[in-house]
């Protein structure tokens, strides 16, 4: 079965320091894994893409790492700001059969982040 | 502005009496699809669909339907509506969900906070 586990559940850290999320994943075949931030009460908004052949992709202060032989991605945030505090869910997309069904999203169940001052 | 637009925010109703939540994007989007959210357990996809007129069921389909006569609008029909379908709903659509097409990212709703008494 297709899982996606991050860790860990929640974290609190302080203003200004970084931290790293991680998500470990089992989906085979695998076609490439997104990270997303999603506010409290908000839909999901997409951080990072990372496909198969990609190790390290930044985004502003927000860096994914994938080890697509591992299975693993993590993503570090860096220089934390109060509005960083959010779930940070990893959705890793697996290749559908071509017999149909469309390309598959699991995801994983967030990790809880709160900045605080 | 590109979005998805779900309504209502907020519903609370009584078991058994059957209620719709709308969806529109104005992107164009192929694939659109309902995830409902509950703690612990991350998204769940609930009823997808690759194209108009085109719908197939999900990981948790019981006790939903849904319709695609239009491109734009997938809405979530809940005909008899129970407790344990209280949840918060998030309708998402991508330009493509085909094979061969995993690098279109998913755009999320706002969300819709279901509470059935």
């Amino acid at each position: 079965k297709n899982q996606v586990e991050q860790s860990p559940q929640s974290l609190i850290i302080l203003e200004g320091k970084n931290c790293t999320l991680q998500c470990n994943y089992t989906v085979s075949p695998f076609s490439n894994l997104r990270w997303y931030k999603q506010d409290t009460g908000r839909g999901p908004v997409s951080l990072t893409i990372m496909t198969f052949s990609e190790n390290t992709k930044s985004n502003g202060r927000y860096t994914a790492t994938l080890d697509a032989d591992t299975k693993q991605s993590s993503l570090h945030i860096t220089a934390s700001q109060l509005s960083d505090s959010a779930s940070y869910i990893c959705v890793v997309r697996g290749v559908a059969p071509l017999t149909g069904g469309g390309n598959k999203l699991t995801f994983g169940t967030g990790t809880q982040l709160k900045v605080e001052l | 502005e590109a979005q998805v637009t779900q309504n209502p925010r907020y519903l609370i109703t009584v078991t058994g009496k059957k209620l719709t939540v709308t969806c529109s994007q104005n992107m164009n989007h192929e694939y659109m699809s309902w995830y409902r959210q509950d703690p612990g357990l991350g998204l769940r996809q609930i009823y997808y669909s690759m194209n108009v007129e085109v719908t197939d069921k999900g990981d948790v389909p019981e006790g939903y339907k849904v319709s695609r006569k239009e491109k734009r609008n997938f809405p979530l029909i809940l005909e008899s509506p129970s407790p344990n379908q209280t949840s918060l709903y998030f309708c998402a659509s991508s330009l493509s969900a085909r094979p061969g097409q995993g690098a279109w990212g998913y755009t999320f709703g706002s969300g819709t906070r279901l509470t059935v008494v």
